[in-house]
């Protein structure tokens, strides 16, 4: 099982937005509506941000938005802050009770 | 409040076994499927796998099968990931992380295990 493909890295000044993508197959991304994103700060643990594709959590500052079209999911930070830097990563329910993550983007923040 | 608390770090010699815990509080732990996820040093996320807290079920990721084993004490409210025959590959952190509706809403704060002769 393949990780989904997600851009190395992106990079925004404060204020901007930024799109991180998330490519997968219809047997994961494009096939079930459980796509979830996680960003990652130095030395942490992960903390959810997006689940069932576009659903934020209580708590996750609305500026965070989940889509997908076809088998590739996106994640959108509108107004990009400071402590938005961080890794990210996507997951997708991959079938057969099985998971599968995204190879993680770097957001840096200008 | 759910808090999942995982075992101190560790270091080990190729070939030996490891054993990570994973000690769930703030909720009733076999109503929650816990997963294990490893993150080598610079690199992503990687799922292992799940145990069914309530069942003992497991399911491993292919990559896994056959060198790691998922165990839960539930009087303990813990769960355990056993990895054997520790190569130098398997340096990484490990996480749990507790399942709700196919989602990750709890992490542990992981556990670094260092496979160095």
């Amino acid at each position: 099982q393949s990780a989904l493909t997600q851009p190395r890295s992106v990079s925004g000044s404060p204020g901007q937005s930024v799109t991180i993508s998330c490519t997968g197959t219809s047997s994961d991304v494009g096939g079930y509506n459980y796509v979830s994103w996680y960003h990652q700060h130095p030395g942490e643990a992960p903390k959810l941000l997006i689940y069932d594709v576009s659903k934020r959590p209580s708590g996750v500052p609305d500026r965070f938005s989940g889509s997908r079209s076809g088998n590739t999911a996106s994640l959108t930070i509108s107004g990009l802050q400071v402590e938005d830097e961080a890794d990210y990563y996507c997951c997708s329910y991959a079938g057969i009770y099985t998971y599968v993550f995204g190879t993680g983007t770097k957001v840096t923040v200008l | 409040q759910v808090q999942l608390v995982q075992s101190g770090a560790e270091v080990k010699k190729p070939g030996a076994s490891v054993k990570v815990s994973c000690k769930a509080s703030g909720y009733t732990f076999t109503n929650y499927v816990i997963h294990w996820v490893r993150q080598a040093p610079d690199q992503g996320l990687e799922w292992m796998g799940w145990i069914n807290t309530g069942n003992g079920n497991t399911k491993y990721s292919q990559k896994f099968q056959g060198g790691v084993t998922f165990t839960r004490d539930t009087s303990a409210s813990t769960a355990y990931m056993e990895l054997s025959s520790l190569r130098s590959e398997d340096t990484a952190v490990y996480y749990c992380a507790r399942v709700s509706q196919l989602v990750y809403d709890y992490w542990g704060q992981g556990t670094l295990v260092t496979v160095s002769s």
